[in-house]
């Protein structure tokens, strides 16, 4: 079946711009994921939602980024005013419940570059 | 402080050597433990976990780990490292989903 697809691939922005980031979760899947992964680092985690509810987004790196899953499937992550250290892929995993012990299901990232 | 260490940068091996990919980690109690694989422009790829149970797993593509409670590590190892298993290998820990944490990852160069 599909695994987790996002888009757009690739996103160029120049600095002061706002972008919005989408996942397209494995049908069915409860929670859903968005991580941050700066060149040469592994993810960071930014939010976290169950169902439309997002119930952490302590990793969000400032009020610039916001996080939606409105109809508890399809999220999009949004950065205003990009700057340059945003820059990075941005990773989505969902996972089939909302707690215990799942293997999340990560989708190839979007590379965000701003300018 | 919760973190992941992952003490080699950059390795390379010959095809058919044998590999050992280090992890070591600080939480304050038994954490779920992951390996991932990561080739260059997709997403991370489950080779393995440990919740509990045996402190050996096996995982797919031949890989295993072995955890190891005394020394807060998960060290991941292939007996013969084929071409194709050159990529980036993160080990990730977390007792829950919203406190993963993953190492900084290791590059894996297979020599032919």
């Amino acid at each position: 079946g599909a695994g987790v697809s996002q888009s757009p691939r690739y996103k160029v922005a120049k600095r002061g711009q706002d972008v919005a980031l989408r996942c397209d979760p494995i049908s069915g899947h409860v929670s859903l994921f968005w991580y941050q992964q700066a060149l040469g680092q592994g993810p960071e985690f930014l939010t976290y939602f169950q169902n439309e509810a997002q119930l952490d987004k302590s990793g969000l790196p400032s009020d610039r980024f916001f996080a939606e899953r409105p109809e508890g499937s399809v999220s999009t992550l949004k950065i205003q005013r990009t700057q340059q250290e945003d820059s990075a892929v941005y990773l989505c995993a969902s996972i089939p419940g909302d707690s215990g012990a799942y293997e999340q299901y990560f989708g190839p990232g979007t590379r965000l570059t701003v300018t | 402080a919760q973190s992941v260490t992952q003490p080699d940068i950059h390795i390379t091996v010959s095809e058919g050597a044998s590999l050992e990919l280090r992890c070591n980690y600080s939480y304050g109690a038994t954490p779920y433990l992951f390996w991932y694989v990561q080739s260059p422009g997709q997403g991370l790829q489950l080779l393995l976990k440990y919740f509990s149970g045996d402190t050996l797993v096996q995982g797919i593509k031949g890989f295993e780990a072995e955890f190891k409670r005394s020394q807060s590590s998960f060290n991941l190892r292939k007996p013969s490292v084929h071409w194709s298993d050159a990529a980036e290998y993160f080990c990730a820990v977390g007792a829950q989903w919203n406190d993963m944490r993953f190492g900084a990852g290791t590059r894996l160069t297979v020599k032919p």
